[in-house]
């Protein structure tokens, strides 16, 4: 089994709130992913970091932002969540010598905006 | 259009039976393809993974590609109910081993084995 961590595992919320979704892992990875997964829908990369102090913006627009200040950890931030946010958030983390095909996911983080 | 297109199902099926699933894309840049598994309430994981096209098995789950048509299968034989579970197809191209790569994923099928 991965050791990724997420917490917290479900989140209820108001509009309007901060939030930050914690994602940690223990394998020394350098390279970690957060996707949006809505039910019958496909996984979407929204942020990718490839080391400390590097992170980009993946395929999907999303109003929240990371950081990479600790190799083991990336934690998502929303300044002022909205129903719009309402999803289940997955992390995940690669190392290079697979190639980067294994993505190792955490259990996720399923978010609702009230 | 979705660069991967994968029925969503749901997919029920009596324990013991072949079960065939499978991704069609449009990307003729894809180069690795990739299943994962999804258990309810976890993330996905890796099943197994094909470079271009060709078959390859691991134990009871065969991966082939075809390249050619952009097509991609999984195939479980003796389905057990503990393969339960949504599968993912997933892929990518060659790009740099080094850099962050980034996957395609389907939508995923649900597949229920029955006991």
């Amino acid at each position: 089994e991965a050791d990724i961590y997420q917490t917290p595992r479900y989140l209820v919320i108001g509009t309007g709130k901060k939030i930050t979704l914690e994602c940690s892992q223990t394998m020394g990875h350098d390279k970690m992913y957060w996707y949006q997964q809505d039910p019958g829908m496909e996984l979407h990369l929204i942020h990718y970091s490839y080391g400390v102090n590097s992170t980009e913006k993946g395929d999907l627009s999303s109003e929240s932002t990371v950081s990479r200040i600790r190799t083991e950890h990336f934690p998502l931030t929303l300044e002022s969540a909205r129903p719009s946010h309402t999803s289940q958030y997955l992390c995940a983390s690669t190392y290079a010598g697979d190639r980067g095909l294994r993505q190792y996911f955490g259990p996720g983080t399923r978010l609702t905006v009230l | 259009q979705k660069e991967v297109e994968q029925d969503p199902g749901p997919l029920s099926v009596p324990e013991g039976a072949i079960v065939s699933l499978n991704c069609t894309y449009s990307n003729s840049a894809f180069q690795y393809f990739m299943w994962y598994r999804q258990y309810s309430r976890k993330g996905p994981e890796l099943l197994m993974y094909t470079y271009s096209s060709g078959n390859k098995e691991d134990g009871r789950f065969t991966a082939q590609v075809d390249k050619s048509s952009k097509y991609i299968s999984l195939f479980i034989r003796d389905s057990q109910p503990s393969d339960s579970a949504t599968y993912l197809c997933a892929m990518t191209g060659s790009g740099s081993s080094g850099s962050a790569r980034q996957l395609t994923f389907g939508s995923g099928t649900q597949l229920t084995v029955l006991p």
